[in-house]
């Protein structure tokens, strides 16, 4: 079973609008770390926003916010006021504690295009 | 601002040849990783690494090699290059023993074999 699944190949948003990437992940773990990343089409991986377990609250960092659904072990990313910049891969990723040495699991990505 | 640099943005290889890709960090991480990148198939782990002269194969090493003789430098080496084996190369650092720090990636290297 994957670990990570992303169930979205393709988003399209509309500038200023809001967007959210889903984001499903498998553990039997009760302590995890959820990572998300984008990915500009020049290539370099770019973190964004980090939700652990036992985090009280859903993550935000500016425009980026995580709804964080442990129960339905869901961390889904919502970018709010998209801008043309956004447009990218982003990738979900997990830690688990006892994957050994901090190796992170990623998910096979959501392209966002986002149109003027 | 961590920074983690690849030694080659575009590299092209003929089958056959030994391929050597390189990335330093510089913050002092204790861990380092190599992952290749097809599309359709996410980022897949070929090795890490926790320590000097430390390595740990991931869920892909066929084909590949690392090396870590000093805590800021970890190199894949393809033995003989194959066809199958061109990609997008991602190489990353972290700190070590937490679950919340991220690893950082470097800009990648596109890597063709022909």
């Amino acid at each position: 079973a994957q670990k990570i699944t992303q169930t979205q190949p393709g988003m399209f948003v509309q500038e200023k609008e809001a967007v959210t990437l889903d984001c499903t992940y498998d553990t039997s773990d009760p302590s995890y770390g959820l990572f998300w990343y984008k990915q500009p089409s020049s290539g370099e991986m770019i973190f964004l926003i980090y939700q652990g377990s036992y985090d009280q609250q859903n993550a935000t960092e500016g425009r980026y916010s995580l709804n964080f659904q442990k129960a339905r072990k869901s961390a889904n990313l919502v970018i709010s006021a998209s801008q043309l910049g956004d447009s990218a891969m982003y990738f979900c990723a997990m830690r688990e504690p006892n994957s050994g040495y901090s190796t992170l699991t990623f998910g096979k990505g959501t392209m966002l295009l986002v149109s003027p | 601002d961590v920074k983690v640099t690849q030694s080659s943005r575009y590299l092209v290889k003929r089958t056959g040849e030994k391929v050597f890709l390189e990335c330093v960090q510089d913050m002092d991480h204790e861990n380092m990783f190599w992952y290749r990148q097809d599309p359709g198939l996410g980022l897949r782990l070929i090795y890490f690494s926790y320590d000097v002269k430390m390595k740990e194969k991931g869920d892909i090493p066929e084909g590949y090699s690392v090396s870590r003789e000093k805590k800021e430098r970890f190199s894949l080496i393809l033995e003989s290059a194959s066809t199958n084996q061109t990609s997008m190369y991602l190489c990353a650092s972290s700190l070590g023993g937490t679950l919340e720090q991220p690893q950082h990636f470097g800009d990648g290297t596109r890597l063709s074999i022909l």
